[in-house]
Order: C-alpha cells, then sequence, then structure tokens
C-alpha cells in the first residue's frame, strides 16, 4: 500500500451506533488530518495531530473523537451522530502541520448516518 | 460566511484550448494559497501554490496567478486535456493563527475532447 488508505470507504449507521473510520499513511509523515466535506459545502477541518498530539480542534462535537495512537495512524470514532453528519470523510498527512508541506489525501469514507 | 469562492461551479472547455478557473477571497490575511484536483472516488492531489510575495506561479502546462489588490486567484491550464476533467478547488492559509487551510468549494471543469 501507498499514500494515504482509508477503511471504509462506504458506511451507513444508525443514529445510535458506533463505528470507526480509520486512517493510515506510509509516506512517513508527522502529521494527520481529518477533513469533512458535506454536500455542496467546502472542505472543512476538523482535527489536526502532529507528531501524535492535537493540534488543532475546530470546534468538533464531542460524538466525534480522534485518536492517534502513532503517526501512521488516525481513526475517528463516531458515537450517537445525526442525519446531517452524512458526509464524504477525508483522511490527510503532511511532513509536519506546516502550512506549506503539502497535505496528501486519502480517498475518503461516505458516510450515511440514518 | 465562506472566505474562499469559487463562483463557477462548473466550466466546459474544448481540448487544447485555454481553462481558466477562478477563486476570490476575502480575508486580507490570507498569504499562502494553493489548488488542487479531485478525481472522482479519489482524494484531492495537491497541484500548485503560491505565496503572496509572488504574483505568478508556473509548473508545467499549470500556472496560477494571483492579484492581491482584488483578492482573486486564478489557474491556468493550457493546453487543456481530457485528463484534466476533475473538480479543482482552491485553498487560502494565513499567517497568523493556525495556518489551517480554508477551501472553497470547488468547480468541475469538463475538457471535451
Amino acid at each position: 500500500e501507498t499514500g494515504v488508505t482509508q477503511t471504509p470507504r462506504h458506511l451507513v449507521m444508525g443514529m445510535t451506533n458506533k463505528k470507526s473510520l480509520k486512517c493510515e499513511q506510509h509516506l512517513g509523515h508527522n502529521a494527520m488530518y481529518w477533513y469533512k466535506q458535506s454536500a455542496k459545502k467546502p472542505l472543512e477541518l476538523m482535527f489536526v495531530y502532529n507528531f501524535k498530539e492535537q493540534t488543532e480542534n475546530n470546534s468538533v462535537p464531542s460524538r466525534f473523537s480522534p485518536e492517534c495512537p502513532n503517526s501512521s495512524h488516525l481513526f475517528l470514532h463516531l458515537h450517537t451522530l445525526q442525519p446531517e453528519d452524512s458526509a464524504l470523510y477525508l483522511c490527510a498527512s503532511s511532513r509536519t502541520s506546516g502550512r506549506t508541506d503539502t497535505q496528501y489525501f486519502g480517498p475518503g469514507t461516505r458516510l450515511t448516518v440514518l | 460566511d465562506q472566505q474562499v469562492k469559487q463562483n463557477s461551479p462548473s466550466l466546459s472547455v474544448q481540448e487544447g484550448r485555454i481553462s481558466i478557473l477562478n477563486c476570490d477571497y476575502t480575508n486580507s490575511m490570507f498569504d499562502y494559497f494553493l489548488w488542487y484536483k479531485k478525481y472522482p472516488a479519489e482524494g484531492p492531489t495537491f497541484l500548485i501554490s503560491i505565496s503572496s510575495i509572488k504574483d505568478k506561479n508556473e509548473d508545467g502546462r499549470f500556472t496560477v496567478f494571483l492579484n492581491k489588490s482584488a483578492k482573486h486567484l486564478s489557474l491556468h491550464i493550457v493546453p487543456s486535456q481530457p485528463g484534466d476533467s476533475a473538480v479543482y478547488f482552491c485553498a487560502a492559509s494565513a499567517t497568523s493563527g493556525t495556518y489551517k487551510y480554508i477551501f472553497g468549494t470547488g468547480t468541475r471543469l469538463k475538457v471535451l475532447a
């Protein structure tokens, strides 16, 4: 595997379910990101991790809980989501969280909350 | 309130001609700008960037122009190829704060063979 991978690619869940999204990067990067893209809206940064430490939480509701056990893996734990949380969730990584370090994106997980 | 705007949701261009994608921003603190390209079922991929100390940056067929006074940037693709058909996002970041990227909503480019 190369680049940034995300699993699952598609997920349908009920509002009472608990699920997790997984991201893995094979680029030797130290920063990882979660973005959300809702229909007709721009990509919106959710969380930033730099060297496993969370450095940005963009006012994300607590029903989204990120976890970064090491620089290569990033999880997004989902609990009691709402239908408006249905969106494409994209993971990205970069060498560091500096803004001139190119962010490499995974293919995303398409989430549908029923 | 969107700080980065791509007012054209779609654009069609004949193969071989120039494609011009536009982006406007409102925050005068933005000083670093990027363009990403996205194919269906794939994540966005970085295309080209420009710092506010420049007004033009070129990489092969792709050129980004920055007009700071108008708070406007554009991406020129010359010549356009069918493989350029994708959604193009512009993004901006500021020196202050968290350096996060603020994205536009994207423009879908279709290059007709």
